[in-house]
């Protein structure tokens, strides 16, 4: 199994607060992404990176930050936390020039946002 | 925005039935994962499809990629209870910024005993 994991596996938050994800890799992949996870709608990317300090917006981005200051860790802030907040997300890595770029995913964080 | 519609939803069969799900787009894409998915997990790769009309099996799971390149297939034969969970398929476009891949909503299948 691909070394990722994810921090807090759980939270629960009250509207209006700060919020930061961690995901942590030790398998020194070049992309790490965030997705979050609602029924019906699949996966969703929200924000993916592609090296250190290198950054990009996926689908999903507005209300979300994120930050790679070290290859293994990738983080996701939500600065002010709504309801439609509330998800399963998801931290995924994948190499270049590796098994058609599989992306490897990590054990998930819930968020409830209250 | 790439598109990937996925049908059904959701499946509940008895356990020794078939089943087809489907995942359909008007976009090309290079190549096509399906992920299952089971709860409290992330989803992990059963395979990728990178040729047109190229057919993988896995045990009792086929996968087919369109000629087209537009559209693919899973069909399970035989399906046993540890097949329940969430499928998922993920297109890749040619030249993705970022390995970057579009999921479909996924298929829920059960599996009954």
């Amino acid at each position: 199994d691909a070394g990722i994991t994810q921090s807090p596996r759980h939270k629960v938050t009250e509207t209006g607060t700060p919020v930061t994800l961690r995901c942590h890799q030790t398998e020194n992949h070049r992309y790490m992404y965030w997705y979050r996870q609602d029924p019906g709608h699949g996966l969703r990317l929200i924000h993916y990176s592609y090296g250190v300090k290198d950054t990009d917006k996926g689908e999903v981005s507005d209300g979300y930050s994120v930050s790679r200051s070290k290859t293994e860790d990738f983080l996701l802030t939500l600065e002010s936390a709504t309801s439609s907040q509330t998800s399963v997300y998801f931290c995924a890595i994948s190499e270049s020039g590796v098994s058609y770029n599989e992306q490897f995913f990590g054990p998930g964080t819930r968020l409830t946002v209250l | 925005t790439q598109l990937l519609e996925q049908s059904p939803q959701f499946l509940s069969i008895q356990e020794g039935e078939n089943l087809t799900v489907y995942c359909n787009s008007s976009s090309v894409f290079s190549s096509l994962q399906w992920y299952r998915q089971e709860p409290g997990e992330g989803p992990v790769l059963l395979v990728t499809v990178v040729t047109g009309g190229e057919v993988k099996k896995l045990k009792r799971l086929t996968f087919q990629f369109g000629d087209a390149r537009k559209d693919s297939s899973l069909h399970i034969t035989a399906a046993q209870p540890g097949d329940t969970g969430l499928y998922l398929c993920a297109g890749r476009a040619f030249k993705a910024a970022g390995n970057k891949l579009t999921f479909g909503g996924g298929t829920r299948v059960l599996v009954k005993p």
